[in-house]
């Protein structure tokens, strides 16, 4: 089953709009929520990350929402531009072993239209 | 700059071939880890490593092996490869520093099986 439900699956926005992705998990034990960025050919990248204690996170333009009651985070793009246009996955962290592994969502395929 | 290097961006395999995918990280990271990207799917592990010689499953370890005999080095191996094993293979390693996981993963494998 999957662990980080992420939604939705792609997204076309208008340069200047605001792109938003959501996500939503179960496992109470998760501590740790990155979002990560990926273009064609290269291996995902961090691009911000919150901790549950806090409700919202900012970085230049992108923000991250997480609603810990209700179990669920997203991705707020402000001022989308189409260089933003790539896979964005939500992930969640949780203790297994002796490390953290993450949890990943199965993607967002976002394409900014100029 | 920090970098985890997979030796091969393209593979081109027979059914039942024995696999080996490589990777090397140069940043000392503990923890290294290998996931599997297909469509519609994200990211899902494969094994992770938190030491030298030590190793745990991840979600899907069925028809694979790891080998980590030095830090920077974890190997994946597909016993006999087969064409549901066609994928993308990312590898990554972790450090925990100041409440935050930092993934560096690599550029990819795409393995094809035929």
């Amino acid at each position: 089953q999957q662990q980080v439900k992420q939604s939705p699956q792609s997204l076309i926005v208008q340069k200047g709009g605001i792109s938003i992705i959501n996500c939503a998990y179960e496992n109470t034990a998760f501590d740790y929520f990155p979002w990560y960025q990926q273009f064609p050919g290269k291996g995902p990248a961090l691009l911000i990350a919150i901790r549950p204690d806090v409700s919202e996170k900012k970085e230049g333009r992108f923000t991250i929402s997480f609603n810990k009651s209700a179990k669920q985070f997203s991705l707020h793009i402000m001022d989308s531009q189409p260089g933003d246009s790539a896979t964005y996955f939500c992930a969640a962290s949780e203790k297994r072993g002796a490390t953290n592994k993450l949890i990943f969502g199965t993607g967002t395929l976002l394409a900014v239209q100029p | 700059d920090v970098k985890v290097t997979q030796s091969s961006r393209y593979l081109v395999k027979r059914t039942g071939e024995k696999v080996f995918l490589e990777c090397v990280q140069d940043m000392d990271h503990e923890n290294m880890f290998w996931y599997r990207q297909d469509p519609g799917l994200g990211l899902r592990l494969i094994y992770f490593s938190y030491d030298v010689k030590m190793k745990e499953k991840g979600d899907i370890p069925e028809g694979y092996s790891v080998s980590r005999e030095k830090k920077e080095r974890f190997s994946l191996i597909l016993e006999s490869a087969s064409t549901n094993q066609t994928s993308m293979y990312l590898c990554a390693s972790s450090f925990f520093r100041q409440g935050h996981y930092g993934y560096t993963f690599g550029s990819g494998t795409r393995l094809t099986v035929v």
